[in-house]
């Protein structure tokens, strides 16, 4: 059971938006900044989204991220057949003393 | 271009130890961290710990402590993750991953290959 808590799975066709939500507590997302990794089979992660809503050089807008009190979102616009993948949202966790990762959230572009 | 890259895929049984590198290329190594993940079949990813390559000071997962040993050797650009006393759950695929070390959040702006350990009697 992981402290961060994502849907297991979102689905939305070509071109429409969808987001991605990512539950936690005063002990990690609300006192601690988020990051957003994705990640194909096979593969390591890919750095999304990091300090709740910067995009590293190279991510498309499509891409952003949001923070709330102890929750954050993943949005993704305009989607494509090839954002079909798994999403983490990970935090640091001060009770824990750890960086944790949600339980991830499958994307399926129908 | 910035690299890191592993060692190969190991074959362990129960109650061995494993180490795996992490060879950095394309940056100063010691201006960063290195932090080791692990990600077992179907499950989200783990984190292990990390090292600062700077001054080689350390920070575990409580779920590995005592067991866990990540070291470095700046000379070489390589961090090393040693893991003892294996079980079967230790089965996993680890990966390391390069911090930035700014001041706001922690996050990983470039991961290694991955390295599989399978631990089989």
């Amino acid at each position: 059971q992981s402290v961060l808590t994502q849907p297991p799975s979102v689905s939305a066709a070509p071109g429409q938006k969808v987001t991605i939500s990512c539950s936690g507590s005063t002990s990690n997302i609300g006192n601690n900044y988020v990051t957003w990794y994705q990640q194909f089979p096979g593969t390591a992660p890919k750095l999304l989204i990091y300090d709740n809503n910067e995009r590293p050089s190279g991510i498309a807008d499509r891409f952003s991220g949001s923070k709330s009190d102890t929750s954050a979102t993943l949005g993704i616009t305009g989607l494509q057949n090839g954002d079909e993948a798994d999403y983490y949202c990970v935090t640091w966790d001060s009770s824990l003393s750890a960086i944790v990762f949600g339980g991830g959230t499958k994307l399926t572009v129908l | 271009q910035v690299q890191l890259v592993q060692s190969g895929a190991e074959v362990k049984k129960p109650g061995a130890s494993v180490k795996v590198s992490c060879k950095s290329s394309g940056y100063t190594f010691t201006n960063y961290a290195i932090h080791w993940v692990r990600q077992a079949p179907g499950q989200r990813p783990e984190w292990m710990g990390w090292i600062n390559a700077a001054d080689g000071s350390t920070k575990y997962s409580q779920e590995f402590q005592g067991r866990l040993t990540i070291t470095r050797d700046s000379f070489a650009s390589t961090a090393y993750m040693e893991v003892s006393s294996l079980r079967s759950e230790d089965t996993a695929v680890y990966i390391c991953a390069r911090d930035p070390l700014e001041d706001a959040g922690i996050y990983f702006d470039y991961w290694g290959q991955g390295t599989l350990v399978t631990v089989s009697s």
